[in-house]
């Protein structure tokens, strides 16, 4: 069955420094992939999309990169702030309907 | 602009008793989904419809009952509570499947006892 994997461990960075979030797949090739952000209590909101003909996206800080060889998708944030602390979740869509969400890595940034 | 609206915030059911968790979405979207998310596992897919009148099971239906009469609401029903149903519950709707981002509601903190 399809399976994402992220880092379970929380990644703690110093402020300034490039956070880089790995998501895994397995058992599928999805034709888009996305990132999500959750802050505690809240819904996930939507980062980025990158599409199978994609190598990279950027928005700002963000930037997303898709190997569909190696079934993996990197996240980068560059120059973090503490606000940047959150979780990261990647998802990707198997069939037309059913997004799949890994588990997530939560992040924080040290001031 | 409200986008997905999730009620109650917090529910708390005993063994056996019903409820209805509410979403509501004012964004024209055809797409709504239900997940769950538990510590360690992620988010779930529970139901989805691609639009009014149409339904479909995700990964985690069991014990879980949806139907689509508008394509503003989506309720989920729980007919009869289990412990294994303590969870937190979000609500989820988009216009075009992959291409467009899930516009999540921020969700149902749920314990049953």
């Amino acid at each position: 069955s399809q399976k994402i994997e992220q880092n379970s461990e929380a990644l703690n960075i110093q402020e300034g420094k490039t956070a880089t979030l790995t998501c895994n797949y397995t058992n599928y090739s999805p034709a888009y992939l996305q990132w999500y952000r959750q802050d505690p209590g809240r819904g996930p909101v939507f980062l980025l999309l990158i599409r199978e003909n994609e190598k990279e996206k950027r928005k700002e800080r963000l930037k997303v990169t898709f190997d569909t060889t190696l079934k993996q998708s990197l996240f980068h944030i560059t120059a973090s702030q503490p606000a940047d602390s959150a979780t990261y979740l990647c998802a990707l869509l198997r069939g037309t309907y059913k997004y799949i969400f890994g588990t997530g890595t939560r992040l924080k940034v040290l001031a | 602009n409200a986008g997905v609206t999730q009620t109650p915030k917090f529910q708390v059911l005993k063994t056996g008793q019903s409820m209805t968790l509410q979403c509501a979405q004012d964004m024209n979207h055809e797409y709504m989904s239900w997940y769950r998310q538990d510590p360690g596992m992620g988010l779930r897919l529970i139901h989805y419809s691609v639009g009014a009148g149409i339904t479909d099971q995700g990964e985690v239906p069991n014990g879980y009952n949806v139907s689509r009469s508008t394509t503003e609401d989506f309720p989920l029903r729980l007919l009869s509570a289990a412990p294994s149903q303590t969870s937190v519950y979000f609500c989820a709707s988009t216009g075009q499947e992959g291409r467009s981002p899930l516009h999540f509601g921020n969700g149902t903190r749920l314990t049953v006892t």
